[in-house]
């Protein structure tokens, strides 16, 4: 079980709005430590989808959207497409843990 | 902007092994790098970083005492040496790397990863 929560698994149709919930604690993102989002699809390595709490890499979908508050954070993805079911990881740093921490990771299926 | 990492292991419970991670496009001095394993329908786990600048190292609480993280700076690699492997330590195994440019250690993000490394731990 990670510091950071995340939700095991969400659903939309297509078209629709999803969010991701990443929530932590005092040491992590209450403490004001950046968060970042990762997306894998099957077999693959990780990507990049939002760096610095909000901010979208050159060729990430403006879908994609990450926003902070307190201690947690949220992942939103708007105009669901079938190439967006894949799993989502939120990263943080926690300062009693000394190091880099992700959620569990959440699954995202489109109906 | 390329990181490949070595082929795919298999170990015997109690041996060694050293995943190698080769970045390419940029200097090894200029990024950081992070050690990220995965297990067989699991999530992501985070293992370590090392600064080739500076030698710096942060390892999991969880790994202290069994990872050893190092670079090469004259071939722009980075290794990661796992020891006394168990059967849990069977995972796929990722580096990625950080920029260091007006980004604070503590809020990096990882980008590009390697391509990830099977380890197999089995008698």
């Amino acid at each position: 079980q990670s510091v950071l929560t995340q939700p095991p698994s969400v659903s939309g149709a297509p078209g629709q709005r999803v969010t991701i919930s990443c929530a932590g604690s005092s040491s992590n993102i209450g403490a004001n430590y950046d968060v970042h989002w990762y997306q894998q699809l099957p077999g693959t390595a990780p990507k990049l989808l939002i760096y610095g709490d909000t901010n979208r890499p050159s060729g990430v979908p403006d879908r994609f959207s990450g926003s902070k508050s307190g201690t947690s954070a949220s992942l939103a993805i708007t105009g669901l497409q079938a190439e967006d079911e894949a799993d989502y990881y939120c990263q943080s740093y926690d300062s009693s843990l000394s190091g880099h921490v992700f959620g569990d990771g959440t699954k995202v299926t489109v109906l | 902007v390329q990181v490949v990492q070595s082929g795919a292991e298999e170990k015997k419970p109690g041996a060694s092994v050293k995943v190698s991670c080769k970045v390419s496009g940029y200097s090894l001095t200029e990024v950081s790098i992070h050690w990220v394993r995965q297990a067989p329908g699991r999530g992501l786990e985070y293992m370590g970083s090392f600064d080739p600048e500076d030698g710096e190292i942060i390892n999991a609480q969880k790994l202290q005492g069994r990872i050893t993280l190092t670079g090469d700076t004259s071939t722009d690699t980075a290794y990661m040496e796992v020891t006394s492997l168990r059967s849990e330590d069977t995972a796929v195994y990722y580096c990625a790397t950080a920029t260091k440019i007006e980004v604070p250690a503590v809020d990096s993000w990882f980008d590009p990863w390697g391509q990830g490394t099977l380890v197999t731990v089995s008698s």
